[in-house]
């Protein structure tokens, strides 16, 4: 079965360098989203794209965050100049056109030291 | 605007006993109700969805939730808890559509044998 795929598992920067997160979406699917989880707290919605674009991005999604789909597969977040408070799981999201079901990957922990 | 509250944070079950978790939402517009799982190291899994056809869905494993427009709740049950069930549970809202998600806060489910 098809799935959304997330690397790296598991990320570990210094504060003020910038990482980029990758994703590769299910390969007919549409729409992309990244969410983040803060450890204890909600998961929480980033931003959404669609036909390269970004079509919704919550108050998270500053100046700092970017996203990019370079080639047609691959899906991803950037952060330019990492915080402390940037420390979370990342999840990327993929839906297919004629439903809403979004799929999620295992997700990115990022760690800011 | 839209919210989730789940109202346990963790929820204890012996295999074989029925499990009951607890969501209420908050929605200006009809929603779109979904219980995701997350198994420890995993993505997020959608177990079932509610998207304004039949109020009571049923999702895979056994589970099934019920939508209660008067009282603003999609519980999730299952009749008999297997021990691979432990694992978290998520409430999500969205309008209808591709638009995002908001997710309750979890509920971790803990299976005894």
């Amino acid at each position: 079965e098809p799935e959304v795929t997330q690397t790296p598992s598991h990320q570990v920067t210094q504060m003020g360098q910038e990482v980029i997160l990758r994703c590769v979406p299910i390969s007919n699917h549409l729409y992309f989203y990244w969410y983040r989880q803060i450890l204890g707290q909600k998961v929480e919605f980033l931003v959404s794209f669609y036909n390269n674009e970004i079509s919704e991005k919550s108050e998270i999604f500053d100046d700092q965050f970017s996203v990019e789909r370079p080639d047609g597969s691959n899906f991803t977040l950037k952060i330019r100049s990492t915080k402390l408070e940037d420390s979370a799981m990342y999840f990327c999201a993929s839906a297919k056109l004629d439903d809403y079901e979004q799929y999620f990957g295992p997700g990115t922990r990022l760690t800011v030291t | 605007a839209q919210s989730v509250t789940q109202l346990d944070s963790h929820v204890s079950v012996s295999e074989g006993t029925p499990v009951l978790l607890r969501c209420n939402y908050s929605s200006s517009y009809s929603p779109s109700l979904f219980w995701y799982v997350q198994h420890p190291n995993k993505g997020l899994q959608l177990l079932l969805k509610y998207t304004s056809a039949a109020t009571l869905v049923k999702g895979i494993n056994g589970f099934e939730a019920e939508f209660k427009k008067s009282e603003t709740s999609f519980h999730l049950t299952k009749p008999s808890a297997h021990m691979s069930d432990a694992a978290e549970y998520f409430c999500v809202v969205s309008l209808e559509g591709y638009s995002t998600l908001t997710f309750g806060k979890g509920t971790m489910l803990l299976v005894s044998p």
